[in-house]
């Protein structure tokens, strides 16, 4: 398996831009969070989902952000409009039942 | 809020030193697990200790778990450079799979 696949790697976009991060979890994985990493804040749990439904999503900053798992392949996050102080890397993880998880190589995104 | 803490915050040692890195957590728990960060890349899973469990070994590494007191340490015996990352300990709550991760601690092994 390639492992998690997250797209893209980079991103550079202009304050009130929309932004579509994507994810694609491993294959037969229940379980896809979605994380962003800061300096200031460390690795924030955003939301995360268990067959393709969202179970907490009580880290989500704002409701300019949102996501979505329409089926068990692929995951968006979406910021609506995006603002510098959403500049991080955002990662996605899946995992099977109660288990390790698996990163993906994370989108690093930059608001001007 | 559920985030661990970590200590300390970055630590330096010579090659072939040991590494100690420490975790406390608020609330109960199932698991807790250790993972790896290199620098612009994801994290990569270490070891899982379970609730019920006080001491696993993997390797060089070797992780304590104190649920009294809500914390986890983490060794790393006979330290390379190659180990040169970021650790960060993530707990999970009781019934649920929310992983919660902690503030990480710096890691620099000197050659």
């Amino acid at each position: 398996d390639a492992g998690v696949i997250q797209s893209p790697r980079h991103e550079v976009t202009e304050m009130g831009q929309e932004v579509t991060l994507r994810c694609k979890p491993i294959s037969g994985h229940d379980y896809l969070f979605w994380y962003r990493q800061t300096m200031m804040r460390g690795l924030e749990l955003l939301i995360y989902f268990n067959n393709n439904v969202p179970i907490d999503d009580s880290g989500m900053p704002e409701d300019r952000f949102s996501a979505k798992m329409p089926n068990a392949s692929f995951s968006t996050l979406k910021i609506q409009p995006s603002e510098p102080r959403d500049s991080a890397v955002y990662f996605c993880a899946s995992t099977p039942i109660g288990g390790e998880l698996f990163f993906g190589e994370g989108s690093r995104l930059t608001v001007l | 809020s559920q985030q661990g803490e970590e200590d300390p915050q970055a630590l330096s040692i010579q090659e072939g030193e040991n590494a100690t890195m420490n975790c406390s957590y608020k609330t109960s728990i199932n698991n807790l697990q250790w993972y790896r960060q290199n620098s612009g890349r994801g994290l990569v899973h270490l070891i899982l200790i379970r609730s019920n469990e006080r001491e696993k070994h993997s390797g060089r590494l070797r992780v304590t778990l104190d649920t009294s007191k809500k914390s986890s340490s983490l060794l790393i015996t006979a330290s390379r450079a190659a180990d040169t990352a970021s650790y960060f300990c993530a707990t999970d709550g009781t019934g649920t799979y929310k992983y919660i991760f902690g503030t990480g601690t710096r890691l620099k092994v000197l050659a």
